[in-house]
């Protein structure tokens, strides 16, 4: 069980907007940076945002991250069936000293 | 260019040990604090702890599951940094990455190298 909620898959068709939602506490999310990741099992992961809603150089800007709370949120637009890979939020655990992840959405381009 | 290469992995016994390797380059490797992550068969991204340059206080921290059996250390003078792993249990079979921590993400990632503990 993670300590990050997220929704195990979303799906979408192509040029559509998705959300992915990632669920924490007053601990991590309500209290530290958001970063998120793109995955595609066999390469390395990428960072698509981080300090919530910073994207770095070379990320388009159909990706965007917001944070309210003790929830963060990735949104993509213009859905490209590149897009589809795992995505993963995270963030430092002060009551933990650890970082912690979420358990991973399955983005579908249908 | 910013690159981290991942290597030492392999097949082994449960109760064994392993040390991987992270060979940094493009980037000041003494000046940057460094993260293990793995990812274990059809589960999602687990971290594994965090090193600080030496300038810095404060231990290396380390998540639950391996704490006491995972120990990471560096060589600044060989940009790489190192997961030594002992007491290996099976469900330590999972693709290592090491990551570059920026402040407060993972910026940089290696591409991964398997471990697989079987008997």
């Amino acid at each position: 069980q993670s300590v990050l909620t997220q929704p195990p898959s979303v799906s979408a068709a192509p040029g559509q907007k998705v959300t992915i939602s990632c669920s924490g506490s007053s601990s991590n999310i309500g209290n530290n940076y958001v970063s998120w990741y793109q995955h595609l099992p066999g390469t390395a992961p990428k960072v698509l945002i981080y300090d919530n809603n910073k994207r770095p150089s070379g990320i388009p800007d159909r990706f965007s991250g917001s944070k309210s709370g003790t929830s963060a949120t990735l949104g993509i637009t213009g859905l490209q069936t590149g897009d589809e890979a795992d995505y993963y939020c995270g963030t430092w655990d002060s009551s933990l000293s650890a970082w912690v992840f979420g358990g991973g959405t399955k983005l579908t381009v249908l | 260019e910013v690159q981290l290469v991942e290597s030492g992995g392999g097949l082994l016994k449960p109760g064994g040990s392993l040390r991987l390797s992270c060979a940094a380059s493009g980037f000041t490797f003494r000046d940057a604090w460094m993260s293990w992550v793995r990812q274990a068969p059809g589960k999602g991204l687990e971290w594994l702890g965090r090193i600080k340059r030496k300038t810095d206080s404060g231990p290396t921290d380390y998540a639950a599951p391996v704490k006491g059996r995972f120990t990471i250390s560096r060589d600044d003078s060989k940009n790489t940094l190192y997961l030594q792993m002992n007491s290996l249990k099976t469900e330590d079979t999972a693709v290592y990455y090491c990551a570059w921590y920026y402040y407060s993400y993972m910026d940089v990632w290696g591409k991964g190298t398997t471990v697989t503990v079987s008997s």
